[in-house]
C-alpha cells in the first residue's frame, strides 16, 4: 500500500527558506523508474506543479521558481525534501507530495500540508 | 511551457445527466494526459490516465477521450458523490501543467 504524507512549519515568516518533508512508504527511490513530485495549491486556486525527483536522483524544476527551489531525496529514510527560499505571501498554499512513475502521471498523493507565510 | 485550458470554470449538472469536461493544451502532447478529481479538504485523486485508461477502482461512468490538443472527460449518470472539482494535467514534457480546473454543481 503506497502512502505520503507531507510535513512542514505551518507558518513561517517573510524571507525565510520553507523546509518541506514526504515521508513516504510502499515503494522505494531506489527502484528503477520510480520518482517523486512536489505540487502546491493556493487556497480556492489551481495546482502548479513545483518538481520532481526520480530514482536516479535526476532532478527537475518549475522554471518560474527554479533559483528558489531545491528538491532532495534520503532513499534509506523513504523521504524527500523541498526547500523554498526567500518565502512571501505568494507561497502560502497546501503543499502536496506525489508519486510518480515511469515520468507518467501522479497517482498516488499525500495529504498535503497548509503553509502559511505571515509577518 | 505548454498551457492546458479547461474553458469552463463552472458547469451545472443534475443526478443521472452526461457531462463532458473538456481540456486543451497549446501543443501536441500526445496522450499524455491524466484527470484529477478533487473534492473540498482533499488531495487530488487520479481518474484517468493516458487520456483515456482508466485508473484502478474509478467507476466505469468515468471515461477519458483524445489526443494531440483536445481532451473530454465525461461523467455518465452523474452521481451526487460526482460534485467536484477536475484538473487535467500534461506530463509529456517538462514543466508538468494542469489547467485550471472545472467545478461541477449541481444545478
Amino acid at each position: 500500500q503506497v502512502t505520503l504524507k507531507e510535513s512542514g512549519p505551518g507558518i513561517l515568516q517573510p524571507s525565510q527558506t520553507l523546509s518541506l518533508t514526504c515521508s513516504f512508504s510502499g515503494f522505494s527511490l531506489s527502484t528503477s523508474g520510480m520518482g517523486v513530485g512536489w505540487i502546491r495549491q493556493p487556497s480556492g486556486e489551481g495546482l502548479e506543479w513545483l518538481a520532481d525527483i526520480w530514482w536516479d536522483d535526476n532532478k527537475y524544476y518549475n522554471p518560474s521558481l527554479k533559483s528558489r527551489l531545491t528538491i532532495s531525496k534520503d532513499t534509506s529514510s523513504n523521504q524527500v525534501f523541498l526547500k523554498i527560499t526567500s518565502v512571501d505571501t505568494a507561497d502560502t498554499a497546501t503543499y502536496y507530495c506525489a508519486r510518480r512513475a515511469d515520468y507518467d502521471w501522479f497517482a498516488y498523493w499525500g495529504q498535503g500540508t497548509l503553509v502559511t507565510v505571515s509577518a | 511551457d505548454i498551457v492546458m485550458t479547461q474553458s469552463q470554470k463552472f458547469m451545472s449538472t443534475s443526478v443521472g445527466d452526461r457531462v463532458s469536461v473538456t481540456c486543451k493544451a497549446s501543443q501536441n502532447v500526445g496522450t499524455n494526459v491524466a484527470w484529477y478529481q478533487q473534492k473540498p479538504g482533499q488531495s487530488p485523486k487520479a481518474l484517468i490516465y493516458s487520456a483515456s485508461y482508466r485508473y484502478s477502482g474509478v467507476p466505469d461512468r468515468f471515461t477519458g477521450s483524445g489526443s494531440g490538443t483536445d481532451f473530454t472527460l465525461t461523467i455518465s449518470n452523474v452521481q451526487s458523490e460526482d460534485l467536484a472539482e477536475y484538473f487535467c494535467q500534461q506530463y509529456n514534457s517538462y514543466p508538468l501543467t494542469f489547467g485550471a480546473g472545472t467545478k461541477l454543481e449541481l444545478k
